[in-house]
């Protein structure tokens, strides 16, 4: 089983809709989780990190983690074109020196 | 202030020959890790350096990959003798913090790797 999951999609939402890209992990001493975006050819870009149960917001970006569950998904409102990219989840551990464990990222379109 | 660079951004080699992936950190980053990501497939860790030490190197696929850091400030990446397998986009990320929940690790823009 992998450590973390991801749909790969692609995911395909309406301009001005939300998206909603899901991430599953195993390992439940999983104590970080990050949401990166990278767009085709360029780094990753940290979007939003979580690391307590609940949500968490920033503009158009809700983050959202429940440990029970192992699920911790993010939510684009007023979704745009320029959200096109690949979203990938990653966790880490406290006790790791911060390496990220990535899962296989899923492709999101925003359709004009 | 400068992002993490990498060089080169893409490099194409033999099966057999030797490459060298530099990259260099955001100024006063302690921490340095190198990633990998292989067609198909998510980014794996490779490894992670505390200022010039080796903290984690548990993710380097085989004793053809060496990687330094001399002076903790910049790193490389060499594979030596290259395979076919090894090709892939290599990344580098440098963080202040080694984890923790307000910890960001901030990423280069890559290094495309052909082997052929």
């Amino acid at each position: 089983q992998k450590e973390v999951e991801q749909n790969s999609g692609p995911l395909s939402v309406p301009e001005g809709a939300i998206a909603s890209l899901n991430c599953t992990y195993s390992d439940r001493g999983s104590q970080s989780f990050f949401w990166y975006r990278q767009y085709s050819g360029k780094s990753p870009e940290l979007i939003m990190s979580i690391y307590s149960n609940g949500d968490k917001e920033d503009g158009r970006f809700t983050a959202q983690l429940n440990k029970a569950s192992q699920y911790v998904s993010l939510l684009i409102r007023d979704s745009q074109p320029s959200d096109s990219a690949t979203y990938l989840c990653a966790v880490s551990f406290y006790n790791q020196g911060g390496k990220l464990i990535f899962g296989q990222g899923t492709e999101l379109s925003v359709k004009p | 202030e400068a992002g993490v660079t990498q060089f080169p951004s893409h490099s194409v080699i033999e099966k057999g020959q030797t490459v060298t992936l530099r990259c260099d950190p955001i100024s006063g980053h302690d921490n340095l890790y190198w990633y990998r990501r292989v067609m198909g497939k998510e980014i794996k860790f490779l490894l992670h350096f505390v200022k010039e030490s080796k903290q984690d190197e548990s993710g380097m696929p085989n004793n053809r990959f060496l990687a330094e850091r001399t002076g903790g400030t910049y790193s490389t990446l060499k594979v030596q003798p290259a395979e076919l397998e090894d090709s892939g986009v290599y990344f580098c990320a440098s963080s202040q913090l080694a984890g923790g929940p307000t910890d960001t690790q901030y990423f280069g823009p890559g290094t495309r790797l052909t082997v052929l």
